[in-house]
């Protein structure tokens, strides 16, 4: 098993570029997550999917907007990047609460806006 | 979720018990307590998490006081590989999906 992955691995914008970042999990699992990262900050949550077709918004969600068309699969997209959403984007995954809360996380991507 | 509080920075010396302490005294009779760890520009990994009972696996031990407002995370023989961010969360298991909230965690500093 791969566990999740994520792609690209690094990437610089300009600000008002848009992008999208990939997060891929081979384990079955329904649950997946957006985070991001800043320097000296532990993780805040962007969005999450409870499942195929579903999403939801997390505690920083502005700018940013998410797609699970399948389950395997969920996308960040920025439509308008900006100096502010410079930071390291972390995907995970986990089973469904009650069995297992632990989530697995991606290796991350690194994101520069200039 | 409850708010916790841990050490900014630990040292420990290579082979020796890593004792990582975090306050929760906030918590709530059905919320656990979750440890994290990150390795320098790794993604965060699950260590492991209990509820009431002090909890043991193949990496650590969790050992929760009686009063369940503070918890402590053993690492029985430090390596190098385990210099890395240590992060407690307190959460609630509701079936529903909800967020980790990671605080600043501990950086630990394994040392030969």
């Amino acid at each position: 098993n791969a566990g999740v992955t994520q792609t690209p691995k690094f990437r610089v914008l300009k600000t008002g570029q848009s992008m999208t970042l990939l997060c891929a999990q081979d384990m079955n699992h329904e649950y997946m997550y957006w985070y991001r990262q800043d320097p000296g900050m532990g993780l805040r949550l962007i969005h999450y999917s409870v499942g195929e077709g579903t999403t939801a918004k997390g505690e920083v969600p502005d700018g940013y907007n998410v797609s699970r068309l399948k389950k395997q699969n969920f996308l960040l997209g920025l439509e308008s990047a900006a100096p502010s959403q410079t930071s390291v984007y972390f995907c995970a995954s986990s089973y469904i609460p009650g069995l297992s809360y632990e989530q697995y996380f991606g290796p991350g991507t690194r994101l520069t806006v200039t | 979720d409850a708010k916790t509080t841990q050490p900014p920075s630990m040292d420990c010396a290579e082979g020796r018990a890593a004792n990582l302490p975090c306050n929760h005294s906030t918590i709530s009779g059905n919320e656990y307590v979750y440890w994290y760890r990150q390795i320098h520009s790794q993604g965060p990994q699950y260590i492991i998490h209990g509820l009431k009972n002090n909890e043991t696996n193949e990496m650590a031990s969790l050992i929760i006081t009686e009063d369940r407002k503070s918890s402590t995370l053993i690492l029985p023989h430090a390596t190098l590989r385990d210099t890395a961010v240590y992060y407690c969360i307190v959460r609630v298991d509701t079936g529903t999906a909800s967020k980790l909230t990671f605080g600043t965690g501990t950086r630990l500093q394994v040392t030969l």
